[in-house]
């Protein structure tokens, strides 16, 4: 089993669409989480860490469950500008793993 | 702030050659990690650093060779090249260490497209 597992999509949605993407990772004891976004051909950037409590960012929420070992990001409103790679990322004992990426593509 | 640069860009080298990935940053970053991205892949750390003249092994390290003598280079290595190091190589680097309670964003740079023939 993966480390961190991303469902990779693609997800097409229009503009204007709320879409839902997940993350699941093995290790129990994983300090801290994170999601980056990677634009094509482009290095990964921090999109925001997630908190146990959840954590919203403008049109992005990001939320943790320990117990299930299971991190989401949400997007509302998406917009053309968030078509990118979305990677799930864990620090498992100081070494930052990442998923595969999920690859969302808003249209007009 | 110029960030994270490396150079070169993009690579191709052949079976057995070797070569030096360079990596920079200015932020004065005492943390610097490299990792290899294959296609349709997550990123995966071949070595990382806690400061200069201190390196360590990251999940891939077998083929690559770091060192860490200022706090701003932080060159990758490789003396043999084989096919299977065909990939996208980032260097990153983050001003406070792993496990550090979600505040320890990595700054990446924009990565060197390595092709071994």
């Amino acid at each position: 089993r993966k480390e961190v597992e991303q469902d990779p999509g693609p997800f097409n949605v229009p503009e204007g669409a709320t879409v839902a993407f997940n993350c699941t990772y093995s290790n129990s004891a994983s300090q801290s989480f994170f999601w980056y976004r990677q634009d094509c051909r482009k290095e990964p950037k921090l999109l925001m860490s997630v908190y146990s409590s959840g954590n919203e960012d403008g049109r992005f929420t990001a939320q943790l469950n320990r117990a299930s070992q299971y991190i989401s990001l949400l997007i509302r409103d998406s917009k053309l500008s968030d078509s990118a790679t979305y990677l799930c990322v864990v620090n498992v004992f100081n070494d930052m793993r990442f998923g595969a990426g999920t690859r969302l593509t808003v249209k007009p | 702030n110029a960030g994270v640069t490396q150079t070169p860009k993009f690579r191709i080298l052949k079976i057995g050659q070797s070569m030096t990935l360079q990596c920079a940053q200015d932020m004065n970053h005492n943390y610097m990690y490299w990792y290899r991205q294959d296609p349709g892949m997550g990123l995966k750390l071949i070595y990382y650093s806690v400061g200069a003249g201190i390196t360590d092994k990251g999940e891939v390290p077998n083929g690559y060779n770091v060192s860490r003598s200022t706090t701003e280079d932080f060159p990758l290595r490789l003396e043999l090249a084989a096919p299977s190091q065909t990939s996208v190589y980032f260097c990153a680097s983050s001003l406070v260490g792993l496990g550090s309670s979600g505040q320890e964003t990595q700054y990446f740079g924009p990565g060197t497209r390595l092709l071994v023939l």
